[in-house]
């Protein structure tokens, strides 16, 4: 079956320090990869994505690396603030449609 | 707001009964998806519309359908609904008929079949 997958169902991170989620993906032929936001009530949101010629990108406080050898995927979020607060999904895409991971639950610590 | 429309945005319905849900996508879409989240599974993928055909589908039971309609709107048809058939059901929308560029969704329509 479809198995992109987290490692961590649940995160729990300090507000100010730096979240790092991972993800690994089983699909050789996946080329590109997408990492989404869920906040609660709301449908996932783009974060950041990759193509699989590079192993790093960065957004805005977002970066995410790819490790195409062992086949993972992280998100890193600095300074890392409340409103992060939502489940993340990673995603990759081996032809026609988007394949979502089961999510990490990001949660912010006061 | 994204500027992908479903609606409704929750559902009650009862066990044996037909429902329909509907997606706009963002203007100039031409590709409408739609996916099941359930609370303990991820955004499973149902199906892929491009300009009116259908063109791809995932793990979508034969109780379920949908189509697009040439002002590119897309309807998911839930029948015979079971217990099991609770979810989110997002739809997005992409500009090309390919996911290389990500998708776009909507906020979910929550369907409660009791």
């Amino acid at each position: 079956g479809e198995s992109v997958g987290l490692h961590l169902p649940t995160l729990s991170v300090q507000e100010g320090d730096n979240s790092i989620i991972n993800c690994a993906y089983s699909n050789s032929a996946s080329d590109y990869f997408i990492w989404y936001k869920q906040e609660s009530g709301k449908g996932p949101q783009f974060i950041i994505d990759i193509r699989s010629n590079m192993d790093k990108r960065q957004g805005q406080r977002v970066t995410v690396l790819l490790n195409k050898t062992v086949k993972h995927l992280s998100l890193q979020i600095a300074a890392t603030q409340p409103g992060d607060s939502a489940v993340y999904f990673c995603a990759e895409v081996p032809d026609d449609k988007i394949i979502f991971g089961k999510g990490t639950r990001l949660h912010i610590l006061p | 707001d994204s500027g992908v429309t479903q609606t409704p945005k929750h559902l009650i319905t009862a066990t044996g009964q037909r429902v329909t849900l509907r997606c706009s996508p963002r203007s100039g879409d031409l590709s409408v998806y739609w996916y099941q989240q359930s609370l303990d599974q991820g955004l499973q993928f149902l199906i892929h519309y491009y300009n009116g055909e259908e063109r791809a589908k995932g793990n979508i039971l034969e109780r379920f359908s949908a189509q697009q309609f040439p002002d590119l709107h897309s309807e998911l048809n839930l029948s015979s609904l079971e217990l099991g058939d609770s979810a989110l059901y997002f739809c997005a929308s992409s500009a090309s008929g390919d996911s290389s560029y990500g998708y776009t969704f909507g906020s979910g329509t929550r369907l409660t079949v009791v």
